[in-house]
């Protein structure tokens, strides 16, 4: 079964201390990768396709990545107000979209 | 440009009750999606519904709960005779074209609490 996984489920950083969130699917066909940001009580915000292994996007403190099984955001001297769970949704070539459990970030001045 | 908007916001409705949900697509969208998030977990996909038409329901149970999105007016899905376990909040996304783009344009969503 196609799925996708996040990792770590909650991350605590100071403001400025650089990271990556991980995203892992299972290999059926990849459409797209997708990642999305989330705050409290709102509906997820959508932030960057990948479509191949090799591609990056960029987008303010923010780079995403895509291999052939992962992706990664990674995330550039963070503040504050980057703090949200930051969800990626992968589309498999049978049209199926999974997102993944997501990453609660969260940013301490 | 009005995004995506959903409402009620907040549904309570006793066991056995009917929960009724609307989303009215933002401008131009044509294609309509229903998720169902649960504290802690990610986004489940329900149902994919273009005007009049439903694309893809493989995540919507098969029992109690139904979706529509008719020619004029808001797509609305339907929770008939709700249970505990229906309490959740239920995201509607639209985008201007089908899915292979990816760019989902998300409501605040319906937070369903279900006594």
């Amino acid at each position: 079964e196609d799925q996708v996984t996040q990792s770590p489920e909650a991350l605590r950083l100071q403001e400025g201390e650089s990271s990556s969130l991980n995203c892992s699917y299972t290999v059926s066909g990849l459409r797209g990768l997708f990642w999305y940001r989330q705050d409290p009580g709102k509906g997820p915000e959508f932030l960057f396709t990948l479509y191949s292994a090799g591609e990056e996007k960029e987008k303010e403190r923010l780079k995403a990545t895509l291999t052939k099984k992962e992706s990664f955001l990674h995330i550039t001297a963070p503040k504050p107000e980057d703090s949200a769970t930051y969800l990626c949704a992968v589309l498999y070539n049978n049209n199926d979209m999974r997102f993944g459990a997501g990453t609660r970030l969260t940013v301490k001045p | 440009n009005a995004g995506v908007m959903q409402n009620p916001r907040h549904l309570v409705r006793r066991r056995g009750q009917e929960a009724r949900l609307r989303c009215s697509p933002m401008k131009g969208h044509s294609h309509v999606y229903w998720y169902r998030q649960l504290p802690e977990e990610g986004l489940k996909f329900m149902v994919y519904l273009q005007k009049e038409n439903i694309i893809d329901e493989s995540g919507m149970p098969k029992e109690r709960f139904s979706a529509e999105f008719p020619k004029e007016g808001p797509s609305i899905l339907r929770i008939q005779q709700v249970v505990r376990g229906d309490s959740a909040a239920y995201f509607c996304a639209s985008s201007p074209s089908g899915r292979a783009s990816g760019e989902l344009f998300f409501g605040e969503g319906s937070r369903l609490t279900v006594l």
